[in-house]
């Protein structure tokens, strides 16, 4: 059994802040992971992809992968009210998705 | 941008009622997937489609089945709905023959089953 595990939270920060979301999986196989947001009520959006070890940036979000250690994580830089939501990572398996039940991030103002 | 639409966002239905739920994407995906999503459960996989007329169980198919006869449009099933699956539904999308990746999903459909 494919297993991706987050912490379920709430994660909080302040206004402005570095939220770090974090990951493990347990298919050493996993070669392709996603990060999707979900605000309450509404399904999720895909907002990050990363396949290769390291870091990959898209504006104030950051994806970091370390297969050897089986972890991917989430940066949101410069926190928004806005981005207070459920973040849901992904991982692939052989032929399908396998969702972490997600973290919920509460940005105050 | 992508669109995947569902029929509805809002559905009641009775116990042992035939239940169709239905999904359009307008991207030419080749691939198209139905989940639900419970509180503490997460979301999970109930059946998958990676080309017309074919079709692959997911983790919890028991109670539903799925129609793909247009590569756009794929069905969910509820053969008798039950108390138990009352749930969100959501129908997701993706464009990589033949993979799961970088899955598009429509806006959902929470059924409640009386």
């Amino acid at each position: 059994q494919k297993e991706v595990e987050q912490n379920s939270g709430p994660l909080s920060v302040p206004e402005g802040a570095i939220a770090s979301l974090n990951c493990t999986y347990s298919d050493r196989g996993s070669q392709s992971f996603f990060w999707y947001r979900q605000y309450s009520g509404k399904s999720p959006e895909l907002i990050m992809f990363i396949y290769s070890n390291g870091d990959k940036e898209d504006g104030r979000f950051t994806a970091q992968l370390n297969k050897a250690s089986q972890y991917v994580s989430l940066l949101i830089r410069d926190s928004q009210p806005s981005d207070s939501a459920t973040y849901l990572c992904a991982v692939t398996g052989d032929s399908t998705l396998t969702f972490g039940k997600g973290t919920m991030l509460l940005v105050s103002p | 941008d992508v669109k995947v639409t569902q029929s509805s966002r809002y559905l009641v239905k009775r116990t042992g009622e035939k239940v169709f739920l239905e999904c359009v994407q307008d991207m030419d995906h080749e691939n198209m997937f139905w989940y639900r999503q419970d509180p503490g459960l997460g979301l999970r996989l109930i059946y998958f489609s990676y080309d017309v007329k074919m079709k692959e169980k997911g983790d919890i198919p028991e109670g539903y089945s799925v129609s793909r006869e247009k590569k756009e449009r794929f069905s969910l099933i509820l053969e008798s709905a039950s108390t138990n699956q009352t749930s969100m539904y959501l129908c997701a999308s993706s464009p990589t023959p033949g993979s799961s990746y970088e899955q598009y999903f429509g806006p959902g459909t929470r059924l409640t089953v009386t």
